[in-house]
Order: C-alpha cells, then structure tokens, then sequence
C-alpha cells in the first residue's frame, strides 16, 4: 500500500502570506494526487486534483506542482477563510490513503 | 443540485452490525466509482472502501473482511454494512463521488461503537 507524509504538520501564517505545504508518497504515483481543505465540521473539499488541476469554482490563488514523488499545495496570498487543516490523497491506485493532514493556523 | 446524504448512524456495541446508506441526488450513482471515507473524532481522513461503475468493490486493510460496500440503482443510493464492529471503528462516516479526486461529499454520519 501506498503511503503519503505531509509536512509541516502545523503551520502558523499570516493573512496574506505564500503558504506551502508538501505532501511525499512512498512510491511512484505518476499525478494521481488530490488535495482537500477541510474546516471545523465540515466535509473536505476538493482543491485540485492530478497535482496541479484546479476543481473548478476554487480560487486562483491556490496551485499544486509534483516533482517525482514530491506534490506541494501553495496558497499564494493566504486569506481569512484559507485556515483550515489540507490534506492530499494518492488516487493512483486502491486502497487510497491520505496524508495525516496539515492545520493551518493565524499566527 | 448534486448531493449526498448519508444516514444509518448511531451507538452499536461491540461485535454489532450497522447498515450505512448514502442517497445520491443530481447525479446516478451506478455511473460512477463511489467511496467511504471515514475519520475518527479529532483525527485525519481514512479511506474505507470503493465501488466501481462496473460493481468491484475494494477496501482498507482495516475493514477488510468485516464491511461490504453494495449500491441500489433503483434507489440511487450506496450502502456500507458494516459487521463485527470494534472500538475503533468510531468515526465520522462519509460517502463520496469518486473521480481524479472525492469531488462530492455527504455532510456524514457518525458511528460510536461503545458498550
């Protein structure tokens, strides 16, 4: 099965800050990585998907890139709304697996 | 609009069933992969189990087993059966649409497996 880590696990920024946040798979997953911003009781909802695609009614400013088998997640100019926790997920092959999450918090 | 409810949630002992059903609106379900994603209070996301357009189904090494997964085309509606239930199993259950990513997802259902 595939493993995914996220670093940082924890990331204190501020409103309008360059935020990224890295996402590593144990083994070759070509594009197949989404990501998901979850808020406080709330379903996750979805990013971008194969890397670096933005789903469609999600704001420019966030962007994915893939380099082998490391994807980042950046928000260009961090907003209010943007505190969440991030999660990836490898969609290349079953089982999925997550990343153990990325909360992003206001310094 | 396109939606998923979930519902079938509650407390179960130890060793009980549930059955987990997920109503799909605005889409069909049958045209789709469809997933269960779960996540255990204060903690992350945990992938379950998918069900292929085709009907092959397949799921997490910790549920393996124990869950099945099925779907209802006349009723537009996924199901999770869920036997053999243990302590942590508790969590947050969800459905979701699966396609290059989980673009729709239910609001959940919670599962507490308690005696």
């Amino acid at each position: 099965d595939i493993q995914l880590t996220q670093s940082p696990s924890f990331l204190s920024a501020s409103v309008g800050d360059r935020v990224t946040i890295t996402c590593r798979a144990s083994q070759d997953i070509s594009v197949y990585l989404a990501w998901y911003q979850q808020k406080p009781g709330k379903a996750p909802k979805l990013l971008i998907y194969a890397a670096s695609t933005l789903q469609g009614g999600v704001p420019s400013r966030f962007s994915g890139s893939a380099s082998g088998t490391e994807f980042t997640l950046t928000i260009s100019s961090l907003q209010p709304e943007d505190f969440a926790t991030y999660y990836c997920e490898q969609v290349n092959s079953y089982p999925h697996s997550f990343g153990p999450g990325t909360k992003l918090e206001s310094k | 609009e396109v939606q998923l409810v979930e519902s079938g949630g509650g407390l179960i002992q130890p060793g009980g069933s549930l059955r987990l059903s997920c109503v799909a609106s605005g889409f069909t379900v049958s045209r789709y992969y469809m997933s269960w994603v779960r996540q255990a209070p204060g903690k992350g996301l945990e992938w379950v189990s998918v069900i292929y357009r085709g009907g092959h189904t397949e799921y997490g090494d910790s549920v393996k087993g124990r869950f099945t997964i099925s779907r209802d085309t006349s009723k537009n509606t996924l199901y999770l059966q869920m036997d053999s239930l243990r302590a942590e199993d508790t969590a947050l259950y969800y459905c979701a649409r699966d396609r290059e990513g989980s673009d729709i997802w239910g609001q959940g259902t919670m599962v507490t497996v308690s005696s």
